[in-house]
């Protein structure tokens, strides 16, 4: 059981590059959320998604982009990278209840240069 | 808007010891959901626990036990007896109602060091 997927793992980029970083659960739930957690910071959640083909911001959404055309993947792009988003990724996604537990990928750790 | 503060960023102890990391949160929600997360070294992370603002009963599971207070908006976490695998970053936090996307609000974070 997978449970919540990412990919990749690690990642440099260069100043102006762009990605897209990978999430994939298979635990068909309903939301999806992409967080940064960076020193001191806790997590911070960049945008989410309530279903499929729907998504919102959240916290800290400038500079990504965010897709979710099918309901167990989310994807989340960063168009111009800059130095400011060296940081470490982590997608989750829980079921419709509002108690539901967020379940966690490993995370993507992400050095921008 | 809802908050969580874990005043606590560092906190050092020698195994066998018991620690209490603490959680303070703000909602103005009267129904509300708090949970605690473990990040262990290896970076992933784990869910603790969970608990419903209706339910004020402190939960034990093992050397771990919670004390959620609504007089005092806290949910903190005691862990008795600490292990050294007991290192980890924990981090508490908070999912109102007021909230169209169900997320979660998390503290920034205490680290815990268990020393043998």
């Amino acid at each position: 059981n997978a449970g919540v997927t990412q990919t990749p793992k690690f990642r440099v980029l260069k100043t102006g590059q762009s990605m897209t970083l990978l999430c994939a659960q298979d635990m068909n739930h309903e939301y999806m959320y992409w967080y940064r957690q960076d020193p001191g910071m806790g997590l911070r959640l960049i945008h989410y998604s309530v279903g499929e083909g729907t998504t919102a911001k959240g916290e800290v959404p400038d500079g990504y982009n965010v897709s979710r055309l099918k309901k167990q993947n989310f994807l989340l792009g960063l168009e111009s990278a800059a130095p400011s988003q060296t940081s470490v990724y982590f997608c989750a996604s829980r079921a419709a209840m509002k108690n539901s537990p967020l379940h966690f990928g490993n995370g993507t750790r992400l050095t921008v240069t | 808007a809802q908050k969580v503060t874990q005043a606590q960023t560092e906190i050092s102890v020698v195994e066998k010891e018991d620690v209490t990391l603490d959680c303070v949160y703000e909602t103005r929600d009267t129904t509300y959901y708090l949970f605690w997360y473990k990040q262990p070294p290896s970076g992933e992370l784990v869910f603790l626990i969970r608990r419903n603002s209706f339910d004020e009963q402190n939960e034990i599971s093992g050397r771990y036990s919670w004390n959620f207070q609504k007089s005092t908006s806290s949910f903190n976490f005691t862990i008795t007896a600490s292990q050294v695998v007991d290192s980890a970053v924990y981090f508490c936090a908070l999912s109102d109602l007021n909230n169209a996307g169900n997320m979660l609000t998390f503290g920034g974070g205490t680290r815990l060091m268990v020393k043998p």
